[in-house]
This record gives structure tokens, C-alpha cells and sequence, in this order.
């Protein structure tokens, strides 16, 4: 079976600009969760959705938004980019009604 | 204070040593209890779940819970050069309208050195 994917792996923006990022969970996996991960802060809780809605959010300003798809797919979006927002940004698959995160490789985001 | 803290190490050891891997918690709502080993430029691998106290092993590794004392660890036995990545605790507790969003220690650095 295969992994969580995400695209891109690396990208490069600057400061203003917006961004999306985009991941496919595991075949079944009908949970999707965002996490944003730097050296400083550790790894941060963005959002979770589940068959479509967004059923958690964590505490980001309205700069970052997502969605997710009816095949489960899940877009995650940062608007107005600031440099602080240079992190690994991952996403992780669960089956709904379980506990294991499974998470993708990730997307680096580098905002200059 | 964080509600899991965890030493970011580098925690260096000798190939074949017994490696022991520390979290706290404050939080006496978790339940489930989560080990994540993450290389560089990798996103994290779980590596054991556990929920509530007591051990659980899976070969050479081995998670230890005790809520008594809101202290969680990983065993790693006959370390490996191969176990050198970050380790990640993580916690949840019961499922809040259906999803367990688990909270994130910051991540042990472990070098086992050949």
C-alpha cells in the first residue's frame, strides 16, 4: 500500500506571496491532518479534516487555510507569506476512527 | 510550561548500548501514548502505541507508560547506528468529536556512534 505523498518536496517563495501544498493520504484513510515543524517550536498542530470538513483547527492565524477533497486528497494554503513561515509542512493520514497518525515526507517551505 | 516536554538531546551513545528516551506530560487527560522516529528530511515513522499504563515491546524497542507519574519512556536496546534520527513523543486523549489530535514533544536527537 502506498505512503502519504506530498507535493511539492521543496519550494521557494517570498515574503507576500502565497503558497499551496498538496498531499494524498493513505488508500482508506479518510482523516487528514496538517502540521507545521521547525526547530524552534517543534511540530504544531494546523488542522485536521475529515470527509471534507474541517473538524479540528489549531491555533494559526487565518493566513493558513486548507480543504480536502471527496477522494480524501487535502490542499493546504498560506496566503500573505512571512519569513517566519519557512518550516517543514507535514500531513498526516489516519483511518477515521484511529489513533496512528501516518505521516508523508513533507513539503520544506522557504520564504525569503 | 509545555504540556509535553522532552530533552532535544544530542543524546550520543556507543553501537550496542541501551538507549533510554524521556517525555513529560501535564496533561492528565492522555490516554494514548505515541513513539515517532524521524531521520533528516524525512517526515516521522511511528514507531509504538501504546495506551495507558504499563510496557509494550516490539523487538529491540520497548514503551514504557506511567500515568501515575505523567512520565513516558522508550528502550532501545542493542542500539544501532542505523537508530541515529530524531525520536518524537506524542499523546492524545479520548477522541474529541471523533479525532485524537495528538500533542508533540519537541524531539530527542539520538547519535549511536559504530
Amino acid at each position: 500500500k502506498a505512503g502519504v505523498t506530498q507535493t511539492p518536496r521543496y519550494l521557494i517563495k517570498t515574503r507576500g506571496q502565497q503558497v499551496t501544498l498538496s498531499c494524498s493520504p493513505i488508500s482508506g484513510h479518510r482523516s487528514v491532518s496538517w502540521y507545521q515543524q521547525t526547530p524552534g517550536q517543534g511540530l504544531q498542530f494546523l488542522f485536521e479534516y475529515f470527509s471534507e470538513t474541517q473538524r479540528n483547527k489549531g491555533n494559526f492565524p487565518g493566513r493558513f487555510s486548507g480543504r480536502q477533497f471527496s477522494n480524501s486528497r487535502s490542499e493546504m494554503n498560506v496566503s500573505t507569506l512571512e519569513l517566519g513561515d519557512s518550516a517543514l509542512y507535514l500531513c498526516a493520514s489516519s483511518l477515521s476512527d484511529r489513533n496512528e497518525q501516518f505521516f508523508g515526507p513533507g513539503t520544506r517551505l522557504t520564504v525569503l | 510550561q509545555k504540556e509535553v516536554e522532552q530533552d532535544p538531546g544530542p543524546l550520543s551513545v556507543p553501537e550496542g548500548a541501551i538507549v533510554s528516551l524521556n517525555c513529560t506530560y501535564s496533561n492528565s487527560a492522555f490516554q494514548y501514548f505515541m513513539w515517532y522516529r524521524q531521520y533528516s528530511r524525512k517526515g516521522p515513522e511511528l514507531l509504538m502505541y501504546t495506551y495507558s499504563s504499563g510496557n509494550k515491546e516490539d523487538g529491540r524497542f520497548t514503551a514504557q507508560v506511567d500515568k501515575s507519574s505523567k512520565y513516558i519512556s522508550l528502550f532501545i536496546r542493542d542500539s544501532q547506528p542505523s537508530d541515529s534520527a530524531t525520536y518524537l513523543c506524542a499523546m492524545s486523549a479520548s477522541p474529541s468529536g471523533g479525532s485524537y489530535i495528538p500533542t508533540f514533544g519537541r524531539g530527542t536527537s539520538l547519535i549511536v556512534h559504530p
